[in-house]
């Protein structure tokens, strides 16, 4: 299948930095979205991107879809105990997802 | 109002038997999904069906077969349970192909 590559893996920060991660793909995508996982649950939709150069906010996090269709960054600004879990990308031709970041944030 | 629920949330059974795991939303989507996620937390597509047609089979073995009564359903049935079936299984529902995505809460499948 499909790889997107995410990076990074994994991050452990202290609360109230910010934090990045992006993904790339050698491929085009349509579509860019972005979900985080809480343990247990199902990944729940952060930000949906659907042209290329959209920036697009929702509330600390910000995420933008590539100039060139082959990437995608998330931002999450001042974070907080409650960003913990895995965050993923995810692009459509075929729906496929990153491999995840899992983000730590100390208090 | 649950949007996308599957049942059960945990299955426990042998080697060689067969399961299944239902799905249903109450969006009014017409695009349901069915994911794997393993150990390592890695998503993987299965098969996706739009208004009932399948449109996506990412080389799964056949024992594993999706079913879509209707729009609202999809239901993925396994036979011949195998120990590496063991996962979390994801179904998802969306309006449209290649527009957002909503989850259920997963099915942890546990093979012994």
């Amino acid at each position: 299948g499909q790889q997107l590559n995410q990076s990074p893996q994994s991050m452990f920060i202290q609360e109230g930095e910010d934090v990045s991660m992006n993904c790339t793909s050698s491929s085009i995508f349509d579509t860019w979205l972005w979900y985080k996982q809480d343990p247990g649950e199902g990944p729940v939709l952060l930000i949906a991107l659907y042209k290329a150069g959209e920036l697009t906010s929702n509330g600390r996090l910000t995420a933008q879809f590539g100039i060139t269709r082959k990437d995608s960054f998330l931002n999450i600004s001042a974070s907080i105990p409650s960003d913990v879990g895995i965050y993923f990308c995810a692009g459509f031709n075929k729906f496929y997802f990153g491999s995840g970041t899992k983000l730590n944030v100390k208090p | 109002d649950t949007a996308v629920s599957q049942t059960p949330k945990y299955l426990v059974t042998q080697m060689g038997n067969d399961k299944s795991i239902k799905c249903e939303q109450n969006l009014g989507h017409d695009t349901m999904y069915w994911y794997k996620q393993d150990s390592k937390k890695f998503l993987k597509i299965m098969f996706s069906y739009n208004n009932k047609e399948l449109i996506i089979n990412e080389t799964v073995p056949n024992r594993f077969s999706p079913k879509s009564p209707d729009k609202a359903h999809l239901n993925l049935h396994i036979n011949s349970l195998e120990l590496g079936d063991s996962a979390v299984y994801f179904c998802a529902s969306s309006a449209l192909w290649n527009t957002e995505a909503f989850f259920g809460q997963g099915t942890r499948l546990t093979v012994v």
